[in-house]
């Protein structure tokens, strides 16, 4: 168990639709990421935020956004899904997000769009 | 942006055989090399890394190698039991435009360790 906590497990939703994915980093991380993993395009960075500030952006499209409230968690909002929006959605946390910190992954969330 | 190949996609051994897994990175500036275990259901799980001012480090059965003029990184598993079977991905740690750096994974290797 790498500390990291992500909610719900699994989300199965119609196109068009709007989620929200929830992640609690480490205990004593300030830095998040999320990640989108598909067959197709194995593990792609998306966003990362420290102390509430976004910090790098990946490949994230601009149907998605994120957020970093004060007491650290962070939410993914996925809205106008596609029907290729399905693939596991992992966050990681580390404890400074500097360069060099090491990544710890939560169990994900597996999105399905119907 | 960095860019990370993984190689093999796929390795099968026997038990209490090697395996090894290469990597090799485009980004010059990358100076973190981790490599994550990914088993069926569940997050990658970090089980080595790396930095620059390493050549070789060792935990147990694992050992990673890097070579930073040829830009290549690989992992080395001994004596390989059923339960090292899962999805390994290496990763190395690249320069954003923002100036931050943040991981370029490899495209990963399904392991499989026979009985």
């Amino acid at each position: 168990d790498s500390g990291v906590t992500q909610t719900p497990k699994h989300l199965i939703t119609a196109t068009g639709q709007r989620v929200t994915l929830r992640c609690s980093p480490r205990s004593g991380d300030l830095s998040v990421y999320w990640y989108q993993q598909s067959l197709d395009q194995g593990l792609q960075f998306l966003i990362q935020y420290y102390n509430g500030e976004e910090r790098a952006k990946g490949n994230i499209l601009e149907r998605f956004s994120a957020q970093q409230f004060p007491d650290l968690h962070s939410e993914l909002n996925l809205s106008s899904l596609e029907l290729g929006d399905s693939a596991l959605y992992f966050c990681a946390s580390s404890q400074r997000g500097l360069a060099g910190n090491e990544q710890f992954f939560g169990p994900g969330t597996r999105l399905t769009v119907l | 942006g960095e860019n990370v190949e993984q190689h093999p996609s796929t390795l099968s051994v026997q038990e209490g055989d090697s395996a090894v897994i290469k990597c090799t990175y485009s980004d010059s500036a990358s100076n973190y090399f981790p490599w994550y275990k990914q088993e069926l259901g569940k997050g990658p799980q970090l089980i080595i890394d790396i930095r620059s001012n390493v050549g070789e480090k060792k935990d147990q059965r694992i050992a990673v190698t890097l070579n930073k003029t040829a830009k290549h990184f690989s992992l080395h598993i001994t004596e390989t039991q059923p339960e090292d079977s899962a999805v390994y991905f290496c990763a190395a740690s690249g320069s954003m435009n923002s100036g931050y750096s943040t991981l370029t994974f490899g495209k990963g290797t399904m392991l499989l360790v026979s009985p």
